[in-house]
């Protein structure tokens, strides 16, 4: 079975600019959440998607937005970029069935802001 | 909000000798407890979890134990190698609907050969 998969695996943008991040969650699963990391902050939850809405959300400000598709595949997008929005950005996907709540983590896209 | 604290940040040992990392977490409502470990340039991979309705977990060479009253958590790696090397996070969470993990700030495991 395939593994959680995240496109593209880094990026290099600018002050101001505005990216989208993409995640394909392992197959049949129904659950995909985001987090950021950095080395001063380290691991800290952005919002978790279910059934295409979003379920719940961390304390990042409204600049960092998310969707997800009916296949359960999501995106994340930053805009106005900032130089601490560099990080890795991981997503993680669930089964999000009663009882299954093991996260599995994709490889991250390494993200620059210069 | 949950806050998860882990100890020691890092931690060296020899191979062969048993490692252990610790963590508390605040919130008497978390539920499950799973621990990463994350090797450079790569996502965290799960390693291990326990849930709170368990007090120890053991698969192979590691082992998890949970303390619900002292809310404290730890993680056992017995005869380390050095492909156990890598960075290890521990993560609490509610459950249920909120899934999200809060997660402790690491801890860079060394296993010196």
């Amino acid at each position: 079975k395939a593994g959680v998969t995240q496109t593209p695996r880094y990026l290099i943008k600018t002050r101001g600019q505005q990216v989208t991040l993409s995640c394909s969650p392992i197959s049949g699963h129904r659950s995909v959440s985001w987090y950021q990391q950095t080395p001063g902050q380290g691991l800290q939850f952005l919002f978790e998607y279910f059934s295409e809405t979003q379920r719940n959300k961390g304390n990042f400000p409204g600049r960092f937005s998310g969707r997800q598709f009916s296949n359960s595949r999501s995106e994340m997008n930053v805009s106005t970029l900032e130089l601490g929005d560099s990080a890795l950005y991981l997503c993680a996907s669930s089964l999000a069935l009663a009882g299954a709540n093991e996260q599995f983590f994709g490889p991250g896209t390494r993200l620059t802001v210069l | 909000g949950e806050n998860v604290e882990q100890h020691p940040s890092t931690l060296s040992v020899q191979e062969g000798d048993s490692a252990v990392i610790k963590c508390t977490y605040s919130d008497s409502a978390s539920n499950y407890f799973p621990w990463y470990k994350q090797e450079l340039g790569k996502g965290p991979q799960l390693i291990i979890d326990i849930r709170s309705n368990v007090g120890e977990k053991k698969d192979q060479r590691i082992a998890v134990t949970l303390n619900k009253t002292a809310k404290h958590f730890s993680l056992h790696i017995t005869e380390t190698q050095p492909e156990d090397s890598a960075v290890y996070f521990c993560a609490a969470s509610i459950g249920g609907s909120a899934r999200q993990l809060t997660f402790g700030s690491g801890t860079q495991l060394t296993v010196l050969p």
